[in-house]
């Protein structure tokens, strides 16, 4: 169980160009998804929570103009970087928090989009 | 908000030696603290969670202990072995997030 799917797993575009990764549940329901940026050899950096029918939260330092994110059903959450610039260049990670197991606060990871913006 | 620090940031280990990572977190509310192991270009897998009304939890060769009065916990990992190898990262709750340690590389030398 607690099974997280992210698409796509990599993607290459030009400068200026828009990219959606979507993040999926897959055997439970995520009221709650996180988004997080990792640049080479550095931890995890949260970008957004978000909240199933409502706005995302972002981190201070985070464009929301730019990280646009929607979580329009209880299994998905997406991600469109805008845009997009060679610094946005990056692995992008999802989670979510399977309620269903009582263990409220585990979050389990999607396997990553790495982005490479020419 | 919750600010975790964790050493070291590189341990080199021969193989069948014992590996420790040590984390401390700020914030006394805190309650749930998480270790994820990641491997090159993959996603963090959790491997083990304690929460604050336990003091030591172990699974097969890995345990975690929490220090609540001293805010700080750390992973055991026993015999270690070449498939160890790996980034790990501890973890502990804020407010509605986890915010994570740098990572500490674990390579386990044949």
């Amino acid at each position: 169980g607690a099974v997280v799917s992210q698409h796509p797993s990599w993607v290459i575009c030009k400068s200026g160009t828009s990219v959606k990764i979507e993040c999926r549940s897959l055997d439970f329901q995520a009221t709650t998804m996180f988004w997080y940026r990792q640049f080479p050899k550095q931890s995890l950096m949260l970008m957004a929570t978000s909240n199933e029918g409502s706005k995302a939260t972002y981190e201070q330092g985070v464009e929301k103009d730019k990280f646009l994110i929607n979580h329009a059903s209880l299994t998905l959450s997406t991600l469109t970087v805008t845009s997009a610039h060679p610094e946005d260049s990056s692995f992008y990670i999802c989670s979510a928090r399977d309620y269903g197991q009582g263990a409220e606060e585990t979050q389990y990871f999607g396997p990553g989009t790495r982005l490479l913006v020419l | 908000g919750e600010n975790v620090e964790q050493h070291p940031s590189t341990l080199s280990v021969q193989e069948g030696d014992s590996a420790v990572i040590k984390c401390t977190y700020s914030d006394s509310a805190s309650n749930y603290f998480p270790w994820y192991k990641q491997e090159l270009g993959k996603r963090p897998q959790l491997i083990i969670d304690i929460r604050s009304n336990v003091g030591e939890k172990k699974d097969q060769r890995i345990a975690v202990t929490l220090n609540k009065t001293a805010k700080h916990f750390s992973l055991h990992i026993t015999e270690t072995q070449p498939e160890d190898s790996a980034v790990y990262f501890c973890a502990a709750n804020g407010y509605y997030k986890l915010s994570f340690g740098a990572g500490t590389t674990v390579t386990v030398r044949a």
